[in-house]
């Protein structure tokens, strides 16, 4: 069975400062993906960033990244120079070979200007 | 880009009434997702479906159905709302790839209150 443990319900943060959001799984599956999404108050989910677990280089997609510590069993989110727009909950999630998505808790973060 | 479509996006219906969620994806996606969540808790996997004719049940036992007669539509059906309902539905669609990189992309949710 997979499992996502956000420990973070709350960050606060700064606006133009960076945030890292933590995220650790445990999976017995070889093979799996690491993803995490967006949730801003209107309720949709925003699909911002994947890691695949045989990718060497961690990845990035604009203002995001994830530090991907596969020992540690860690895919952490980072957001560098927030905005006021990153206030949302933020959801990470795995997939593996039962090919179901499976959810964290979720953090709330709020961008202070 | 996706393009994932749920209405209504709000509802609120008393006890007992039938209703149908719809759900509808233009890009093709052979596989669709119906999720649950409570405000500001994590998502429950209630039903799945990886093609036409195909449907199954999900992780979170859950009382309603769902169908999948045309491969961009995937409606959800709860034949008495009971206040126990009241949650928020989320649809999801991912191109199936067979890999780990199968992307879910979601539909704007739909807010329901049984009263």
């Amino acid at each position: 069975a997979q499992k996502i443990t956000q420990t973070q319900p709350g960050m606060f943060v700064q606006e133009k400062e960076a945030v890292t959001l933590d995220c650790t799984y445990d999976t017995s599956d070889q093979s799996y993906g690491l993803f995490w999404y967006k949730q801003p108050s209107s309720g949709e989910m925003i699909f911002l960033i994947y890691q695949g677990s045989y990718d060497e280089q961690n990845a990035t997609e604009g203002r995001y990244s994830l530090n991907f510590q596969k020992a540690r069993k860690s895919a952490n989110l980072v957001i560098s120079a927030s905005q006021l727009g990153d206030s949302a909950m933020y959801f990470c999630a795995t997939l593996g070979g039962a090919q179901k998505l499976v959810f964290g808790q979720g953090t709330r973060l709020t961008i202070n200007p | 880009e996706a393009d994932i479509y749920q209405t209504p996006r709000y509802l609120v219906i008393g006890t007992g009434k039938k209703i149908t969620l719809e759900c509808s994806q233009t890009m093709g996606h052979d596989k669709m997702y119906w999720y649950q969540q409570d405000p500001g808790m994590e998502l429950h996997l209630i039903h799945y479906s990886y093609g036409v004719n195909s449907t199954e049940k999900g992780d979170l036992s859950s009382e309603s159905t769902v169908s999948r007669i045309r491969t961009e539509h995937f409606p959800l059906t709860l034949e008495s709302a009971r206040p126990s309902h009241t949650s928020q539905y989320l649809c999801a669609s991912s191109e199936s790839s067979g890999s780990f990189k199968e992307t879910q992309y979601f539909g704007p949710g739909t807010r329901l209150l049984v009263l």
